[in-house]
């Protein structure tokens, strides 16, 4: 089954540990991207990668990094998380990441960072 | 500055009558449109697309309107089933360097009632 899966789905952690959000899709796809969403804001673009180690900054990339070592995977890296990052993400990919191409997305991770 | 906006943040309709969701946006580089679904807990799927050179695209009960000198759009669910209900996102993607930029609007929840 064509899927994009993230890991964990829930964490509640506290403000400064580092910690990472697995993402891994099994279609092939070269374009990946994660977003976060918050009330009212919808979803915004935190970082995306058009291919293996090429990534972009999206909308909103502060205080978060990616890396892109494998076409399957491309892991959230939060190094010192802090309460405004508590949010849901979403991690999503496509095939070459052209506009008209729809995205497949995971079905989220909540974070809570106290 | 929400490039993407989606002023009504619900939605009621009565099952078989239209729903009509609308979305304005301010960026002229947008060169694609798409709409997502969403439900609980579930990460966002795609519905239907339009091309910023085409004025409407149709899918089954789903259409989209695109005026462009108006920039806005509209999705038409006809008619409209309690499966329906869900939140429904905007999205505008444009070229960004070397790759695409997705920008949703802050979702509108649609309720179909029996």
């Amino acid at each position: 089954e064509a899927q994009v899966t993230q890991n964990p789905r829930y964490l509640i952690t506290v403000t400064g540990k580092k910690l990472t959000v697995t993402c891994s899709q099994n279609m092939n796809h070269e374009y990946m991207s994660w977003y976060r969403q918050d009330p009212g804001l919808g979803l915004r673009q935190i970082y995306y990668s058009m291919n293996v180690e090429v990534t972009d900054k999206g909308d909103v990339p502060e205080g978060y990094k990616v890396s892109r070592k494998e076409k399957r995977n491309f892991p959230l890296i939060l190094e010192s998380p802090s309460p405004n990052q508590t949010s849901l993400y979403f991690c999503a990919s496509t095939l070459t990441g052209q506009g008209s191409q729809p995205q497949h997305f995971g079905d989220g991770t909540r974070l809570s960072i106290l | 500055d929400q490039q993407v906006k989606q002023n009504s943040p619900s939605l009621s309709v009565q099952e078989g009558r239209i729903s009509i969701l609308n979305c304005d946006y301010t960026n002229s580089m947008f060169d694609y449109f798409l709409w997502y679904k969403k439900y609980p807990a579930e990460g966002p799927t795609f519905l239907i697309s339009i091309s910023s050179i085409k004025d409407k695209n149709e899918d089954g009960r789903f259409t989209v309107f695109l005026n462009k000198s108006a920039k806005h759009l509209s999705l038409h669910i006809v008619p409209s089933q309690p499966g329906d209900s869900a939140v429904y996102f905007c999205a505008a993607s444009r070229p960004h360097n070397a790759g695409n930029m997705l920008t949703f609007g802050g979702g509108t929840r649609l309720m179909v009632k029996p």
